[in-house]
């Protein structure tokens, strides 16, 4: 079936600075790609998605990228702050349902 | 915007209990719900999907006989976790997907139940 890896499982990053997450993919059929943060004990929020017939999508500090021809995409988040601090998911839609990555732990250190 | 509820929030109960855990969407019809389980530092691990009016269809791996699921309306799915088990301890949340396009809609998820089995 299909398959989500994201990397890296841990980041820890200095207040400001740029965080970036990437995720790959397998299946070619995927469209829908979101992106979800999640905090201790809480549902996951969806942050920015974007579809396949486009690039690049930003949304005020978080951005997102997706090369379908390589089967990746990633999330940029700009200008850093404690309160981005969270677990932060990939997804990709596949055969109607949502496959999740395995997650990062970002940390924003004041 | 779209907002799912769960009842309870948590629960705790004993080994071999059985427990309910409710799924609403509040303010609009959710054809498709999904149901997932989430262990600590974990990803979201889906379980089943759940139509209106139908059988759910479920992940390999997830015993339907023990997570029994029901989704009697548009707006109203229930897991229940039969005979629970301490690993079945864990973090469940559904969440609810809203038809009526063409292209993948944007999945709404409730705030999960904290499940512990004693």
């Amino acid at each position: 079936g299909e398959n989500v890896e994201q990397h890296p499982s841990t980041l820890s990053v200095q207040e400001g600075d740029s965080a970036v997450i990437k995720c790959t993919y397998s299946d070619s059929a995927s469209n829908y790609f979101p992106w979800y943060k999640q905090e201790l004990g809480k549902r996951p929020q969806l942050i920015i998605d974007i579809r396949s017939n486009v690039g690049e999508k930003k949304d005020q500090r978080i951005a997102v990228t997706l090369n379908k021809t390589a089967k990746h995409f990633s999330l940029h988040i700009t200008e850093t702050q404690p309160e981005d601090s969270a677990v932060y998911f990939c997804a990709l839609e596949g055969g109607g349902k949502l496959i999740f990555g395995q997650g990062t732990e970002l940390s924003v250190k004041p | 915007g779209a907002v799912v509820s769960q009842h309870p929030s948590w629960v705790i109960c004993k080994s071999g209990t059985s427990v309910k855990i409710e799924c609403r969407s509040l303010d609009f019809q959710a054809t498709t719900m999904f149901w997932y389980r989430q262990f600590p530092k974990q990803s979201l691990m889906l379980m089943a999907t759940s139509n209106e009016g139908s059988k759910a269809t479920y992940e390999q791996g997830v015993e339907k006989d023990k997570f029994l699921i029901n989704h009697a309306s548009l707006t109203l799915s229930t897991l229940t976790v039969t005979s629970a088990h301490p690993e079945d301890s864990s973090f469940y949340i559904c969440s609810a997907l809203q038809g009526g396009s063409s292209s993948y809609n944007e999945q709404f998820f409730g705030p999960g139940t904290r499940l512990t089995v004693l």
